[in-house]
């Protein structure tokens, strides 16, 4: 079955400290994989894709296929980074999303 | 330019009675997906449409729940005789290619309280 977990539901940090949002996936093939982010008061989007290997906000996330794992990392959080982040997979093209239960990422002063 | 929109943002209703849901996608959007964000059970998706056809529908969680897309564009997700556990934040994403990637872009949501 295809599924994505994220353990956490709640990560709590303080500004300056490292962060990483875990996320696994189970998939029978390859996947795509996504990080999504929905900052208080706004609406869901992309943060970035395994695809494009690329850096956004200071994030990055590398795919461990021997893992099965596409943590979030980032060397120094700020206190605008806070929001809930949100792992997905898709078997890709126009396919269906599937997410997991999402992380609350708070990040203190 | 103008992104995903959804209407209303609030919907509150009594137990039984129907609602519709409406959803203008991102103007050229061929592909158009319905989700559904709730407490218990985080986002799931439930419908999606290429063009006015439905190829997956595997989301939907019972008959009481519909969908359709007329001209490409417009959206209506319809729930018949609604339940508490209905309630929930209702997502709607569009999506098109841009090369080799797809997006999907996602509506400010729907937020349906059924008492």
């Amino acid at each position: 079955a295809q599924r994505v977990t994220q353990p956490e539901k709640l990560l709590s940090v303080f500004k300056g400290a490292p962060v990483e949002l875990k996320c696994n996936y189970s998939y029978s093939g390859s996947p795509e994989l996504f990080w999504y982010v929905q900052y208080s008061r706004q609406r869901l989007q992309l943060l970035l894709r395994h695809i494009s290997r690329e850096s956004i906000k200071g994030f990055t996330a590398d795919l461990n296929k021997g893992e099965t794992s596409f943590h979030l990392k980032k060397p120094f959080a700020q206190e605008e980074d806070s929001a809930m982040y949100y792992c997905a997979l898709t078997s890709g093209g126009y396919n269906k999303l599937i997410f997991g239960a999402g992380t609350r990422l708070a990040v203190h002063p | 330019g103008a992104g995903v929109s959804q209407s209303p943002s609030n919907k509150v209703t009594e137990k039984g009675k129907d609602v519709e849901l409406r959803c203008d996608p991102i103007s050229g959007h061929t592909a158009l997906y319905w989700y559904r964000q709730s407490l218990g059970q985080g986002l799931e998706f439930l419908i999606y449409f290429q063009g006015n056809s439905a190829p997956d529908k595997s989301g939907l969680p019972s008959d009481r729940f519909s969908a359709e897309r007329t001209g490409g564009s417009v959206s209506t997700l319809t729930i018949q005789r609604t339940q508490q556990e209905d309630s929930a934040v209702y997502l709607c994403a569009s999506s098109t290619r841009q090369g080799r990637t797809y997006e999907q872009y996602f509506g400010p949501g729907t937020r349906l309280t059924v008492t």
